[in-house]
């Protein structure tokens, strides 16, 4: 069975970094795209970029794209988020997510989700 | 370009329909078919409903479907339940992705 397990919370310090794994297991990591998302308490779902597991190939929201990367570890399995100069709105619930391989594209859809990891950032 | 409008709230009765609406523009929801649909319940991560517009995954209730008109897609819930109660976000694409405000329903 299919799945993406990510970590427990983590708690940082204000401009600080966090870095998010994203373990793979019953399906190929390389196969399809990996996104991230992110909920702030009470807000709704922002999309913050997308990797291409197989090449590395990545793409960033205009919003992220100064302080965010992602990777992948093939020999793991994982992927991962680090967002760097952390905020406290940067306080959210982290959620990685696999590109749909039925849809039309690596924008498609997004079908398998981790569970999430609450970040919270405080001063 | 921030988040897609939809109506901050839904409602229904069992066995009733309702529509969801995400407004996007010619740039985005016109111009592609790349419109997505998740549920999401409180405290869990969201699901997948509806890809490419119009298309279930495996296992999604054909009580789910999904529409496209102009710059405005749609989501419509046929014979509401009380476990449909939660939250719906869309998402779409424009150079960029981007997920709907989210609409919650509420099944009286």
């Amino acid at each position: 069975q299919a799945q993406l397990v990510q970590s427990g919370d983590e708690v940082r310090k204000t401009g600080a970094s966090v870095k998010v794994p994203c373990k793979a297991s019953g399906y190929n990591l390389a196969s399809d795209g990996v996104t991230w998302v992110r909920q702030a308490p009470g807000q709704g779902l922002e999309w913050m970029g997308w990797i291409n597991p197989y090449n590395g190939n990545t793409k960033y929201a205009q919003k992220f794209q100064d302080r965010v990367s992602m990777t992948t570890d093939a020999s793991t399995s994982t992927a991962y988020m680090e967002l760097r100069s952390l905020r406290s709105d940067d306080t959210a619930i982290y959620y990685c997510a696999r590109v749909f391989p039925g849809g039309s594209g690596w924008t498609s859809a997004f079908d398998l989700w981790g569970q999430g990891t609450m970040v919270t950032v405080s001063s | 370009q921030s988040a897609l409008p939809q109506p901050r709230s839904v409602s229904g009765s069992p066995g009733q329909s309702v529509t969801i609406s995400c407004t996007g523009t010619s740039g985005d929801i016109g111009r592609y078919n790349h419109v997505s649909w998740y549920q999401q319940f409180p405290g869990k991560a969201p699901k997948l409903l509806i890809y490419d517009v119009t298309e279930r995954p495996s296992g999604v209730p054909d009580r789910f479907s999904g529409s496209k008109s102009g710059n405005t897609a749609s989501l419509t819930i046929s014979g509401l339940r009380s476990e449909d109660e939660a939250d719906y976000y869309c998402c779409s694409y424009a150079r960029s992705v981007f997920f709907g405000e989210g609409t919650r329903l509420t099944v009286l």
